[in-house]
């Protein structure tokens, strides 16, 4: 079963600022790595998808890199808003259709 | 359309009552799943279907019973839950089957599920 660690479990930035979530897996045979938001109380919302052939993926501020050798993947998130409060999550499968979460960071963008 | 549609929002049931939360997603997804998510911890993959037949159980109890009736659809019936079981209900689907290597999986908004 692979087993997801996010790293920081809460962190809170004025708005502006630059950071990165980090996301470690232990089973290196991911078929993929998914970073999602979730909003208090609502469902999930995926950010980015990466391969495991790919290394980066890019959307908008959002930047993840994936680097299945070490078993990490991190979120880069540029010039941080107030509406970037959320929790974000890791997830990725490693074989059949079982995506396991991490434990998620909790994002707190101080205006 | 990305867009996964789970019923009712807010769901409160007593122990012995017998209820269902549903699922529809009109993307031409093969993949279905359920998690659960109870406050402040990540999601737990509970089932997952592909080509409307079962292939994952999470040795969930027997009181959570899911059903595939097609393609679009997945339900999970509830029966003699426990207060424990209160929850965030999730249902999820992907493009393919069995393997979903290199496939987004899309999320409903969830079922909010209250046992008393």
């Amino acid at each position: 079963k692979q087993e997801v660690t996010q790293i920081p479990a809460a962190l809170s930035v004025p708005e502006g600022e630059n950071l990165v979530l980090n996301c470690s897996f232990t089973d290196s045979a991911i078929y993929n790595l998914q970073w999602f938001r979730q909003d208090p109380g609502k469902g999930l919302t995926s950010l980015l998808l990466i391969q495991s052939s790919q290394r980066e993926q890019t959307s908008g501020r959002l930047n993840a890199s994936l680097d299945k050798s070490s078993g990490r993947s991190t979120l880069y998130i540029a010039a941080s808003q107030p509406g970037d409060s959320a929790t974000y999550l890791c997830a990725g499968p490693n074989t059949g259709n079982q995506f396991y979460f991490g434990t998620g960071t909790s994002l707190t963008v101080i205006p | 359309d990305t867009e996964v549609t789970q019923t009712p929002k807010h769901l409160v049931m007593g122990m012995t009552n017998k209820k269902s939360l549903k699922c529809e997603q009109h993307m031409g997804h093969r993949a279905m799943y359920w998690y659960k998510q109870k406050a402040k911890k990540p999601p737990e993959l509970m089932f997952v279907y592909s080509y409307e037949k079962l292939s994952i159980n999470e040795s969930v109890p027997s009181r959570f019973s899911p059903e595939c009736p097609n393609s679009s659809l997945l339900n999970l019936h509830l029966h003699a839950l426990q207060p424990e079981d209160s929850a965030l209900y999730l249902c999820a689907s992907s493009r393919g089957g069995v393997v979903t290597r290199g496939n987004t999986i899309y999320f409903g908004e969830g079922s909010w599920l209250t046992v008393v």
